[in-house]
């Protein structure tokens, strides 16, 4: 069964820094990798998804990586702002329909 | 992207009640997906909802807690039945779209069992 672990759990960084965020997965047998923002008491709201033939995407001030053979993908966030306080999770899916979702990373940017 | 609604949006229900949950869609997809996010936890998947045929489960979810109707290509319910306190979790419906086959979520429904 896939395993999806984010690290940290939570981060509280200063307004304006740089942070990347950490996702792994224990089976590299992926379709895609998609990266979500869940605001309290929210749904999710879509960021990134990286299909499993690419290394990575951009919108905006994130950037998302993935290595597949490794099982990690990153979440970069530049030049952090107050409104991207958020938990921040990621979510594999396998060949198929089947999604596993991280943990999540509860992110407070401080003004 | 997809706009999905959900009905209600929150609810507070007493233990042994059922509540059915409305997901609607605006445009027609094949699946549509139901998951569940306990306090504090991550979302877990609880069935896929296929028009036309019976919805397929999840490990540790059974049709008779957890029925579902899917009528048409736009829209599902999840009922969620006999409810004790450890139901209390956000339910959330989701699509995926386009070629890139993203995943869309709904705003969720927040339920209460007392």
């Amino acid at each position: 069964k896939q395993e999806v672990t984010q690290i940290p759990a939570a981060l509280s960084v200063p307004e304006g820094e740089n942070l990347v965020l950490n996702c792994s997965f224990t089976d590299s047998a992926i379709y895609n990798l998609q990266w979500f923002r869940q605001d309290p008491g929210k749904g999710l709201t879509s960021l990134l998804l990286i299909q499993s033939s690419q290394r990575e995407q951009t919108s905006g001030r994130l950037n998302a990586s993935l290595d597949k053979s490794s099982g990690r993908s990153t979440l970069y966030i530049a030049a952090s702002q107050p409104g991207d306080s958020a938990t921040y999770l990621c979510a594999v899916r396998r060949i198929g329909n089947q999604f596993y979702f991280g943990t999540g990373t509860s992110l407070t940017v401080i003004p | 992207s997809a706009v999905i609604s959900q009905k209600p949006s929150r609810d507070i229900c007493q233990r042994g009640t059922s509540l059915t949950i409305q997901c609607q869609v605006d445009s027609q997809v094949t699946m549509m997906f139901w998951y569940r996010q306990q306090p504090g936890q991550s979302l877990t998947l609880i069935a896929t909802a296929n028009q036309g045929s019976e919805a397929t489960y999840e490990s540790g979810f059974v049709i008779d807690k957890f029925p579902i109707s899917r009528p048409n290509l736009t829209f599902s319910t999840l009922t969620v039945s006999n409810m004790s306190p450890e139901d209390s979790s956000i339910y959330l419906c989701s699509v995926n779209r386009g070629g890139a086959d993203t995943q869309y979520f709904g705003p969720g429904t927040r339920l209460t069992v007392l």
